[in-house]
């Protein structure tokens, strides 16, 4: 049974660049979060998509945007990259059917802007 | 906001020494709070939870974590360590949000000696 799974796992970009970070959620969920981890730091939510709609969104600027397909799967879209943009982007999925609200993390996209 | 605050980012320990990590969380009203390891290379994954119910809480690899309400602390503890706990350790609160929205501290990195 796949868990999470993210593409690419590394990615350099230079400023003013855009960006499309892909996410395929574990088999049977249907909600997908996204959070940045800036090194030294602890992941921070950005949006959160259910049933192709963003549910809930983080501090975070309209640059970030997203997307849910109807396989679940999600993109994460950054426009006008700048050099903070840089970090671990992380996707985390999970079913509304639990009640545990559990989540379940892939391995992350390493972005880089240069 | 809902803030989370993980003190001594960095902690080196030597092999059968006792763990404890603090975490204190600034929200007034009801938490769900967990822990989450992420070992060298691999992705983020729950150690243990606390939704209600007995405020300590056992997880997987003799880690346990206590939630005392009136110190808004969710402390993670482990009797003896092995050199396979070197991980960076993160806590997190879903509050006041919910929904699988979380947010995490800064994380502990420990180093544990063999």
């Amino acid at each position: 049974d796949a868990g999470v799974t993210q593409s690419p796992t590394h990615l350099i970009k230079t400023r003013g660049q855009q960006v499309t970070l892909r996410c395929s959620p574990k088999s049977g969920h249907d909600t997908v979060s996204w959070y940045q981890q800036a090194l030294g730091q602890g992941p921070q939510f950005i949006f959160q998509y259910y049933e192709e709609e963003e549910r809930q969104r983080g501090n975070f600027p309209d640059r970030f945007s997203g997307h849910q397909f109807p396989n679940y799967s999600s993109e994460l879209n950054v426009n006008a990259l700048l050099l903070g943009d840089s970090a671990l982007y992380l996707c985390a999925s999970t079913s509304t059917a639990t009640t545990n609200e559990k989540l379940f993390f892939g391995s992350g996209t390493q972005l880089s802007v240069l | 906001a809902q803030s989370v605050s993980q003190h001594n980012h960095h902690v080196i320990l030597s092999e059968a020494a006792s763990l404890e990590l603090g975490c204190n969380y600034s929200y007034g009203g009801t938490v769900n709070l967990f822990w989450y390891v992420q070992y060298p290379g691999q992705h983020l994954q729950l150690l243990l939870k606390y939704f209600s119910g007995d405020p300590l809480v056992k997880g997987i690899k003799g880690f346990e974590a206590e939630f005392i309400k009136s110190k808004f602390s969710f402390n993670l503890r482990k009797p003896s360590v092995q050199w396979s706990d070197t991980a960076e350790y993160f806590c997190a609160v879903n509050a006041p949000y919910g929904n699988n929205r979380l947010a995490f501290g800064k994380g502990n990195q420990v180093v544990v000696i063999p």
